[in-house]
C-alpha cells in the first residue's frame, strides 16, 4: 500500500492564481481530511469528508473548496490564492473502530503564495 | 471550542536523559492522540488514550491521561537522537464521527548526542 499520497510536494503561486492540491489513499478509508500547519499553531482542520459525496467544513475553510467523488481521492482547491494561505498542507485518511479512530497522514505539500 | 495547549514549546536534552511533554485541554477529552512529526514529513501516530487514568507504552515512550481526562503527558525514557522531532497532541471533539479534530501547537524536541 502506498498509504496517503499528496502532490505536488512543493508549489509557488502568485496572488490570485488558483490550483488544486491532490490527495489519494489506497486503504479504502471512509474518512479524509485536509489540514494546514502554520508555525506555533499546530494543525488546523480545513475540510473533511466522511465518505464519497459528503464533505463538511472544519475550523478554517475560507478560500478552499473540496469534493469527494470517489473513496480514494480528496482534492483541495484554492480558488484565488492569497499570501495568508502560505502554509504546509496535510491530507489524512482515517478509519474508525469502536469509538476510536486512527489517522494516517500524507507527507505534506509546502505552498508559498507571493 | 476546544483548545489544546502543550508545554514546553521546545526542549533540548542530552542523549540518555528522560523528558516529559504535557498536553492540557480546556474541556474533557473524548480521545487524546499523540503524534510525532519529523521536519518536512507527515505525522506518525504514536498512541491513543481514551479512559481516565489510562497509560500506554511503546518502546521507551509512555503516555498517560489523567483521571479528569483533561491532561496528558508523554514521557520518553533514556532519550536518543531518533526521538528528535515535533510531538503533537490531538483530540477528538466527540462529534461528527470523530472527524472534527484539533491539535496542540506542538513541542519541538532536540536530542544532543
Amino acid at each position: 500500500n502506498a498509504g496517503v499520497t499528496q502532490t505536488p510536494k512543493f508549489q509557488v503561486l502568485k496572488t490570485g492564481q488558483s490550483m488544486t492540491l491532490q490527495c489519494a489513499q489506497d486503504m479504502n478509508h471512509e474518512y479524509m481530511s485536509w489540514y494546514r500547519q502554520d508555525p506555533g499553531m499546530g494543525l488546523r482542520l480545513i475540510h473533511y469528508s466522511v465518505g464519497a459525496g459528503i464533505t463538511d467544513q472544519g475550523e478554517v475553510p475560507n478560500g478552499y473548496n473540496v469534493s469527494r467523488s470517489t473513496t480514494e481521492d480528496f482534492p483541495l482547491r484554492l480558488l484565488s490564492a492569497a499570501p495568508s494561505q502560505t502554509s504546509v498542507y496535510f491530507c489524512a485518511s482515517s478509519y474508525s473502530y469502536g469509538s476510536t479512530y486512527e489517522q494516517y497522514f500524507g507527507p505534506g505539500t509546502r505552498l508559498t503564495v507571493t | 471550542s476546544q483548545e489544546l495547549e502543550q508545554s514546553p514549546q521546545s526542549l533540548i536534552v542530552q542523549e540518555g536523559k528522560n523528558l516529559t511533554i504535557n498536553c492540557t485541554s480546556s474541556k474533557t477529552l473524548y480521545g487524546l492522540y499523540w503524534y510525532k512529526q519529523k521536519y518536512g514529513e507527515g505525522l506518525i501516530f504514536l498512541m491513543m488514550l481514551q479512559k481516565g487514568g489510562e497509560e500506554k507504552s511503546h518502546e521507551k515512550i509512555t503516555a498517560k491521561l489523567d483521571e479528569k481526562k483533561q491532561q496528558s503527558s508523554l514521557h520518553i525514557t533514556a532519550s536518543q537522537p531518533s526521538h528528535a522531532g515535533i510531538y503533537l497532541c490531538g483530540a477528538d471533539k466527540g462529534d461528527n464521527y470523530g472527524q472534527n479534530f484539533v491539535f496542540g501547537p506542538g513541542t519541538r524536541l532536540s536530542v544532543l548526542p
